[in-house]
């Protein structure tokens, strides 16, 4: 059964401080993606990165970076330089290539104090 | 490009009494899904659609919850009736119909059950 772990609930930093977010996730498949979503208070979730697991380079865009290692299952996400507005609520999430359900982490809060 | 549309907002509901959701995705996405996302949790799929058929309704909770997509475009998502444990964000969101493609969300449903 597929999942997504999420560890860190809440964190804090520093506006301008690097900040990274943990992402680990269980799957059987061999083919799979990972995603990442930003909710900001409103409410709707952004995507920000498809990835799926053939593909191991890591990606940078803007601020934001990603680092996918597929052994140790991790597909942790780093913002640079961070800024208020990067304020959120960040998920995680897997789909397996056999369906097409993405199932989500539990989130992690992300505060960015000025 | 218009988003994917929710309606209403918020709703405040008695216990026992009925409640509907309606969802407009964006044009010419052929597969609509419904998410709840119970506080500090992540979104939880309860149904999927593919056009106007059911892909995946496995933890749509049959006996309170229906959806339907009449003519493959917009959704409504029912509850009846509702229970304490249903106060929730419902999100909405959809995709082209290719598979393990991102989703694109809507502002979501604030479900508050007294």
């Amino acid at each position: 059964a597929q999942k997504v772990t999420q560890a860190q609930t809440e964190i804090s930093v520093v506006e301008k401080e690097d900040v990274t977010l943990d992402c680990v996730y269980e799957t059987r498949d061999t083919t799979y993606y990972l995603f990442w979503y930003k909710q900001p208070p409103s409410g709707e979730l952004v995507f920000l990165i498809r990835r799926n697991s053939f593909d191991e380079q890591n990606e940078i865009s803007g601020r934001y970076s990603w680092n996918f290692q597929k052994s140790t299952s991790s597909f942790n996400f780093t913002i640079t330089a961070s800024q208020v507005v990067d304020s959120a609520v960040y998920f995680c999430a897997l789909s397996e290539a056999k369906d097409d359900k993405i199932i989500f982490g539990k989130g992690t809060r992300l505060h960015i104090l000025p | 490009e218009a988003g994917v549309a929710q309606s209403p907002r918020y709703k405040i509901i008695e216990k026992r009494q009925s409640v509907a959701f309606w969802c407009n995705p964006i044009s010419g996405h052929a597969t609509l899904y419904w998410y709840q996302q119970i506080l500090g949790q992540g979104p939880k799929l309860l149904i999927q659609f593919q056009n106007n058929g059911v892909v995946d309704d496995s933890q749509l909770p049959k006996d309170r919850f229906s959806a339907e997509r009449l003519k493959g475009v917009d959704s409504t998502l029912k509850i009846q009736p509702a229970k304490l444990e249903d106060s929730a964000v419902y999100l909405c969101a959809s995709s082209p119909g290719r598979k393990n493609e991102k989703l694109f969300f809507g502002s979501g449903t604030q479900l508050s059950v007294l």
